[in-house]
């Protein structure tokens, strides 16, 4: 159990679809961010989100958009799914600037 | 370009050995330091960081060193155990930018019993 809960579990789409992950941070986690983990790979910063605002993006399009709520939820939408989009989806979150990030399970993403 | 690597994709040890895995990083701007384990089917397990004004830091069986010379990275487990079977990342955070983490691919260690 580490604190950081992501739904779903797991999840199949199909190309062009839109879809919506979920996290959830614990409290006083003002800092989220979101990853992508491809089979293989290691996970790729996607965004970075502080207190509502994004303050960080890393190499993805503008279809890959996020939201931070006040209750330390947070989402990741994407639209007009690729199959390249098949991944693992990480949620990141601490307290700080100095702290260590904690990870949840993740959202594994299938678009078909 | 600038990227985290590692040096073998897989390692593979006796139980009760000493596993050692490495990591390389080329930006020099990197001020800290996390190694993390991930077994599968879950999110990546903290095991231990540096900052980049230490050389070593060590926690319950696991060492990290960091060679800023050669910018260099390793993790050292002491008497490897079946339950350290996983992939281990090596990740970077630059001063510059939103303080994200630049992963590398990854080790898979597997433990022989």
């Amino acid at each position: 159990e580490t604190g950081v809960t992501q739904s779903p579990t797991h999840l199949i789409k199909t190309r062009g679809q839109q879809v919506t992950l979920r996290c959830s941070s614990q409290s006083g986690h003002n800092t989220v961010s979101w990853y992508q983990q491809a089979l293989g790979q290691g996970p790729q910063f996607i965004f970075q989100y502080y207190r509502e605002e994004e303050n960080g993006r890393g190499n993805f399009p503008p279809r890959f958009s996020g939201l931070q709520f006040p209750n330390y939820s947070s989402e990741l939408n994407v639209n007009a799914l690729e199959l390249d989009d098949s991944a693992l989806y990480l949620c990141a979150s601490r307290p700080d600037r100095v702290s260590g990030y904690t990870f949840g399970s993740g959202t594994r993403l299938t678009v078909v | 370009g600038e990227s985290v690597g590692l040096h073998l994709p897989t390692l593979s040890v006796q139980e009760g050995d000493n596993s050692i895995i490495n990591c390389a990083y080329s930006n020099s701007a990197s001020d800290y330091f996390i190694w993390y384990k991930q077994e599968s089917g879950k999110g990546p397990q903290f095991i231990i960081d540096i900052r980049s004004n230490m050389d070593k830091r060590q926690g319950q069986r696991v060492t990290v060193l960091l060679n800023k010379t050669v910018k260099h990275l390793s993790l050292q487990i002491a008497a490897t155990q079946p339950g350290d079977s996983a992939v281990y990342f090596c990740a970077e955070k630059r001063q510059t930018g939103a303080n994200n983490l630049f992963f590398g691919t990854g080790t898979r260690l597997t433990v022989i019993p």
